[in-house]
């Protein structure tokens, strides 16, 4: 199974943008890479995905490598309430089997 | 309102006192899964399913058992739980394969195993 690595935690000031790194090098060609991400106290909640192109929602932006074997969450302006752990996991279009989410990386706002 | 549902939300129990935490989705999802949550490693896969019937072993799937009879639920049962089960619990779906649709989470389970 593709796995992905990501920093354990980042810090942000308030109201700049904050960019998540993910490495996932072993990515396949059907691999869709989404991004969850888990606020205090409650279950994960889905943010984005994407499979080649970058990317747009109104949570968040997909920034994704030429060779994909890296991606980026971008939130442009982080506020206190983005804080919680963000989890970048790989999902095949073609299989739906594991789908493992790692430690991720837990994000700090300052206020 | 498209929703995972868990029950119950809090347990305490006994060593070896079977238990089962039901996980219900109102979406007609085909692919279901649960994960337990422990500090420092993260969300980890127990069992997943594909469809009715359909089951599978996760990463961590020792002392665990599963049942799919209905597309909408999707039980946990712990026959004989220990201590080392003491963990947050989600239930998640999805549509199924060939659907790159987003997982919804349930809002958890937590159990304590004395």
């Amino acid at each position: 199974d593709a796995k992905t690595t990501q920093p354990n935690s980042m810090e942000s000031n308030e109201e700049e943008p904050v960019h998540l790194p993910c490495n996932h090098s072993t990515i396949s060609g059907t691999d869709y890479i989404h991004w969850y991400r888990q606020l205090p106290s409650q279950g994960p909640e889905y943010v984005i995905h994407g499979l080649t192109s970058n990317v747009n929602n109104r949570m968040a932006s997909l920034a994704i490598a030429e060779d994909r074997k890296s991606s980026t969450l971008i939130l442009h302006r982080a506020t206190l309430r983005d804080a919680a752990v963000y989890y970048c996991i790989l999902r095949d279009v073609h299989r739906d089997d594991k789908i493992i989410f790692g430690k991720g990386t837990r994000l700090h706002i300052l206020p | 309102e498209a929703q995972v549902t868990q029950n119950p939300r809090y347990l305490i129990t006994v060593t070896g006192k079977k238990l089962t935490v039901t996980c219900s989705q109102n979406m007609n999802h085909e692919y279901m899964s649960w994960y337990r949550q422990d500090p420092g490693l993260g969300l980890r896969q127990i069992y997943y399913s594909m469809n009715v019937e359909v089951t599978d072993k996760g990463d961590v799937p020792e002392g665990y058992k599963v049942s799919r009879k209905e597309k909408r639920n999707f039980p946990l049962i712990l026959e004989s739980p220990s201590p080392n089960q003491t963990s947050l619990y989600f239930c998640a779906s999805s549509l199924g394969t060939t659907n790159t649709g987003e997982l919804f989470f349930g809002e958890g389970s937590r159990l304590t195993v004395l």
